[in-house]
């Protein structure tokens, strides 16, 4: 099993939809996990931090579930410019591995 | 404040010839990364490092890749003999004891 999957999408919806990504682990000692996201070309930048259950930042909720040992993404409201490829880090003792990334297009 | 500085920012080079790649982290941080970035195989984690010593460095895909961190403002990442399979963005990042990473611009390497 990979240390961290994700469903590499692309996830299309319009404007002002909701959407939710998942990501899995392996790791069942990680203790903090990260959603980062990156633009086309760009370099990732951290979204939100989760440190316990879950973490709500404006339009963007973050929820863990230890027990089946995943990490879930919810954008509400979606706008154009949430288009982009969404990854997940759960940190293991500082090695941060990143997942391959879920690309969320947000179209008119 | 400076964030995390790298050079070059793309490279285009041979087959065969040595790569450079270099990395200034921001100051105060603790924890440096390499990572590399392909369409097939995602955002790859190379080595890391704390406090400028390498504590893991299994992703190295090979001896042709070697990376070094000689005081806590400098990181460099080697690749000789270059392949063109090496073909990448390669990100640096750096951290706190917290995790969150602050990358570089990246690398673009192209190897002919």
């Amino acid at each position: 099993r990979k240390e961290v999957e994700q469903d590499p999408g692309p996830f299309n919806v319009p404007e002002g939809a909701t959407v939710a990504f998942n990501c899995t682990y392996s790791n069942s000692a990680s203790q903090s996990f990260f959603w980062y996201r990156q633009d086309c070309r760009k370099e990732p930048k951290l979204l939100m931090s989760v440190y316990s259950s879950g973490n709500e930042d404006g339009r963007f909720t973050a929820q863990l579930n230890r027990a089946s040992q995943y990490i879930s993404l919810l954008i509400r409201d979606s706008k154009l410019s949430d288009s982009a490829t969404y990854l997940c880090v759960p940190s293991g003792f500082q090695k941060l591995v990143f997942g391959t990334g879920t690309r969320l297009l947000v179209s008119p | 404040d400076a964030g995390v500085i790298q050079s070059p920012r793309h490279e285009v080079t041979e087959m065969g010839q040595e790569v450079t790649l270099r990395c200034k982290p921001i100051s105060g941080h603790n924890s440096l990364f390499w990572y590399r970035q392909t369409m097939m195989r995602g955002l790859e984690l190379l080595i890391y490092f704390n406090n400028n010593v390498p504590i893991d460095d299994s992703g190295m895909p090979e001896d042709r890749f070697s990376a070094k961190m000689p005081n806590a403002s400098f990181s460099t990442l080697k690749i000789q003999p270059s392949e063109p399979r090496d073909s990448a963005v390669y990100f640096c990042a750096s951290s706190l004891w917290t995790g969150e990473l602050f990358f570089g611009e990246g690398s673009r390497l192209t190897v002919l």
